[in-house]
């Protein structure tokens, strides 16, 4: 079946670093969608993005839906203690957002 | 308050028990969804429901059994399951199913755990 191939699979950095991580395809989406989870509750939409080339940023968070719809980074810059957690990319072929695919995630741990 | 809520939280049954899953959304939202979270592996979708009808089944084995009496409850019916069924499964909803910018909005899911 469709998959996204996340990376990395994990990350350990310093408080203060800048992370970044992506997610590709081998096929078109119309949207991108990251995703964080911390231990013990559900998802929680960070970014979305439904253009090829938008780039989006929300706070520290910068995300881009790449051009050749078949790619999405997310960067996060100056990280924080509280930025711990797993990150998802999810893609959805249709314009249907809720018939996600998501990607194996970023367990992301931040040292202080 | 979360906007999306599951009940219970944590869950432990044998394979011959029946249990279900609640969960209720207070977003005014039209479309629901249940989607299962194993270890290492990506989220998967199992269900999603459009105004209380369903309108996907992802291949799911006829032991879990979906119930959407109105857009804003939605239940998972378990019967006779199996321990590589023990995972997290979360409830989502969105506006809708059809349209732009209607992203997923996840509860806090339940723990389940087959003995």
């Amino acid at each position: 079946g469709q998959q996204l191939n996340q990376s990395p699979q994990s990350m350990f950095i310093q408080e203060g670093e800048d992370v970044s991580m992506n997610c590709t395809s081998s096929s078109i989406f119309n949207t991108w969608l990251w995703y964080k989870q911390e231990p013990g509750e559900g998802p929680v939409l960070l970014i979305a993005l439904y253009k090829a080339g938008e780039l989006t940023s929300n706070g520290r968070l910068t995300a881009q839906f790449g051009i050749t719809r078949k790619d999405s980074f997310l960067n996060i810059s100056a990280s924080i203690p509280s930025d711990v957690g797993i990150y998802f990319c999810a893609g959805s072929r249709s314009s249907n957002t809720g018939k996600l695919i998501f990607g194996q995630g970023t367990t992301l741990q931040v040292k202080p | 308050e979360t906007g999306v809520t599951q009940t219970p939280r944590h869950l432990v049954m044998g394979m011959t028990n029946k249990k279900s899953l609640k969960c209720e959304q207070h977003l005014g939202h039209n479309a629901m969804y249940w989607y299962k979270q194993s270890a290492k592996k990506p989220l998967e979708l199992m269900f999603v429901y459009n105004f209380k009808e369903q309108t996907e089944n992802n291949s799911v084995p006829s032991r879990f059994s979906p119930e959407c009496p109105n857009s804003s409850h939605l239940f998972l019916h378990l019967h006779t399951l199996q321990p590589e069924d023990s995972a997290l499964y979360l409830c989502a909803s969105s506006q809708d199913t059809g349209g732009f910018n209607s992203p997923l909005h996840f509860g806090n899911g339940t723990r389940l755990t087959v003995t």
